[in-house]
């Protein structure tokens, strides 16, 4: 399943509302998690099952999207969200997005 | 706190070998699926292998079926990576994950510091 990610990158401002989409080459239902990924760190998932919030993942971030279409919103962007965002659909063989950086502006 | 701390990453000639360990702790590790992904420098994330919770089912990316085996060791709480046949284009830093289970789906909710692999004559 290939995975198109859209912006590859993006210049934003505090306060901003950014919205980052995937797209897959065939239906995965509902199986898509996003990823926050800092310089040198370990990504950390924010959002799985396409809609759902990790604990302790702030509610200015939500997902939407099902089948082949998906959609990452940040509803006000933090100085700490500056960072890379993947997507990424969990069927055999598992897929990511090439990845969203969102830089200042 | 869920820990997992990676070890074995080195450098290596092309055509070599390589044996990654990932040592978990506080959690039932038994009873988990657990991946490794790879990231290339600069450059995203690429799932390479997950093993299911007992080790009777495992999955590879294309590239590394072959010459990657992903095992566990359920007694000492370790996943292992052993990669053969070792290329340049496997250069990358590589994570251990857990795969954390819920609304009928599979996401990565705990993962390593990374390990890097550097393959190179």
């Amino acid at each position: 399943i290939q995975m198109t990610q859209s912006p590859s990158s993006l210049s934003a401002s505090v306060g901003d509302r950014v919205t980052i989409t995937c797209r897959t080459s065939q239906s995965i239902s509902i199986y898509l998690n996003w990823y926050q990924q800092k310089p040198g760190k370990a990504p950390k998932v924010l959002i799985y099952a396409a809609s759902t919030l990790q604990d302790g993942v702030p509610s200015r971030f939500s997902g939407t999207g099902s089948g082949t279409d998906f959609t990452l919103t940040i509803s006000s962007l933090q100085p700490e969200d500056f960072a890379t965002y993947y997507c990424q659909q969990t069927y055999f063989p598992r897929t990511f997005g090439g990845g969203t950086k969102v830089d200042i502006k | 706190e869920v820990q997992l701390v990676e070890s074995g990453g080195d450098l290596v000639q092309p055509g070599g070998s390589l044996r990654l360990s990932c040592a978990a702790s506080e959690f039932s590790f038994s009873s988990y699926w657990m991946s490794w992904v790879r990231q290339a420098p600069g450059k995203g994330l690429e799932w390479v292998a997950s093993i299911k919770e007992d080790g009777s089912e495992t999955y590879y990316v294309d590239s590394v079926k072959g010459r990657f085996t992903i095992s566990r060791d359920n007694a000492k709480s370790s996943l292992y990576l052993q990669m053969n046949s070792l290329r340049v284009e496997d250069t990358a830093v590589y994570y251990c994950a857990r795969d954390s289970y819920a609304s009928e789906t599979y996401y990565y909710d705990y993962w390593g510091q990374g390990t890097l692999v550097t393959v190179s004559s």
